[in-house]
């Protein structure tokens, strides 16, 4: 069975500050995905990021970096520099290698940026 | 990418009543899915949307309370059938299989049941 872990339900920043979300994931499969999205108060879920199980490489976009270690099976998420328009839940989701296309979501970090 | 288009976005209905909620994506997609997210929860799966054949749903999801339709590759709707406060939650499209395994998600409907 697959499970997304995070453990964090709440952080709380001011702005500037660096934030890391963390996410455990579970999976018998040795293909599979790995996503990020965020879910500002609007309610739409925005795609961040999508990494493959054979791709360990970190990722920077501007000031989100990501963090995926397969022998921890950890897959973080860092805002480096938070802004006020960060704050969001943050949702990390796992996709297993078959052709079924289902997410398995974690809980959610809801992460609060204050000025 | 992919441009799901979900409506209503909003609605407040009165229990007892069913809601259709459609998508539409801009292009032909091979999966679609709905899943629901409850106040303050994470996102559940409620079934896959099957073009031309009845939905496959997941444990606690069944097709007389979700009715699912799926005419064609762009198109699906989503009944909420019989709606009691407890139905209360965002409703949201997936679509997925577009290439590269990405997968992408509507606006969300936000229903309210009272």
């Amino acid at each position: 069975a697959q499970k997304v872990t995070q453990a964090q339900t709440e952080i709380s920043v001011v702005e500037k500050e660096d934030v890391t979300l963390d996410c455990v994931y579970e999976t018998r499969d040795t293909t599979y995905y790995l996503f990020w999205y965020k879910q500002p108060p609007s309610g739409e879920l925005v795609f961040l990021i999508r990494r493959n199980s054979f791709d360990e490489q970190n990722e920077i976009s501007g000031r989100y970096s990501w963090n995926f270690q397969k022998s921890t099976s950890s897959f973080n998420f860092t805002i480096t520099a938070s802004q006020v328009v960060d704050s969001a839940v943050y949702f990390c989701a796992l996709m297993n290698g078959g052709s079924n296309y289902k997410l398995t979501f974690g809980k959610g970090t809801l992460l609060t940026v204050n000025p | 990418s992919a441009v799901i288009s979900q409506k209503p976005s909003r609605d407040i209905c009165q229990r007892g009543t069913s809601l259709t909620i459609q998508c539409q994506v801009d292009s032909q997609v091979t999966m679609m899915f709905w899943y629901r997210q409850q106040p303050g929860q994470s996102l559940t799966l409620i079934a896959t949307a099957n073009q031309g054949s009845e939905a496959t749903y997941e444990s606690g999801f069944v097709i007389d309370k979700f009715p699912i339709s799926r005419p064609n590759l762009t198109f699906s709707t989503l009944t909420v059938s019989n709606m009691s406060p407890e139905d209360s939650s965002i409703y949201l499209c997936s679509v997925a299989g577009t290439g590269d395994t990405e997968a992408f998600f509507g606006q969300g409907t936000r229903l309210t049941v009272v």
